[in-house]
């Protein structure tokens, strides 16, 4: 059974710095994986899909890789400012359905 | 823009009382999902509909049940709430295609006292 696993639970770090967040999962047998940010009380929203036969994408600040392989995704922000504050959350997709399978996420907070 | 609307934010209601969840989306997606969210759970999921009057169970549908007479709307339905139902539950829509992001409502708070 696919499990995603997002480490760590929380990170805090000052503006202007770069970071990754990291998500792994236990069944290299993915459709894609996506990257959503999620802001407190609110729904999530989409920030990056990466088809399995891909290793990269990128929009703005933020570029995500994936390792099918070694079961593996970074996120990485450049840059970062206090409204990239959220919580970061990966779903994988099995091959053969449209279920998502989800990490907890990662709380990340930019001090200013 | 994708919308996906859900009918309210804060709900609080009483053991044992019939509760709707409403989800409304108008992009014309084919499928529909009903989420769980709880504090270093993640999202689990409950329902999931990929044509109007077709279901499937998702990994918690236990105590749950949906509805989807309509394409763009799909309900949740806890027969009997219960105190363990008590939980943020988000509903998301997506394109019946390959690419399949989800699109989520922002969330209905759900209490049950």
């Amino acid at each position: 059974k696919q499990e995603v696993t997002q480490i760590p639970a929380a990170l805090s770090v000052p503006e202007g710095e770069n970071l990754v967040l990291n998500c792994s999962f236990t069944d290299s047998a993915i459709y894609n994986l996506q990257w959503f940010r999620q802001d407190p009380g609110k729904g999530l929203t989409s920030l990056l899909l990466i088809q399995s036969s891909q290793r990269e994408q990128t929009s703005g600040r933020l570029n995500a890789s994936l390792d099918k392989s070694s079961g593996r995704s970074t996120l990485y922000i450049a840059a970062s400012q206090p409204g990239d504050s959220a919580t970061y959350l990966c779903a994988v997709r099995a091959d053969s359905n449209y279920q998502l399978i989800w990490g907890a996420g990662t709380k990340l907070i930019i001090k200013p | 823009d994708v919308k996906v609307t859900q009918s309210s934010r804060y709900l609080v209601k009483r053991t044992g009382e019939k509760v709707f969840l409403e989800c409304v989306q108008d992009m014309d997606h084919e499928n529909m999902f009903w989420y769980r969210q709880d504090p270093g759970l993640g999202l689990r999921l409950i329902y999931f509909s990929y044509d109007v009057k077709m279901k499937e169970k998702g990994d918690i549908p236990e105590g749950y049940s949906v509805s989807r007479e309509k394409k763009e709307r799909f309900s949740l339905i806890l027969e009997s709430a219960s105190t363990n139902q008590t939980s943020m539950y988000l509903c998301a829509s997506s394109l019946g295609t390959q690419k399949n992001i989800q699109y989520f409502g922002a969330g209905t708070r759900l209490s049950v006292l």
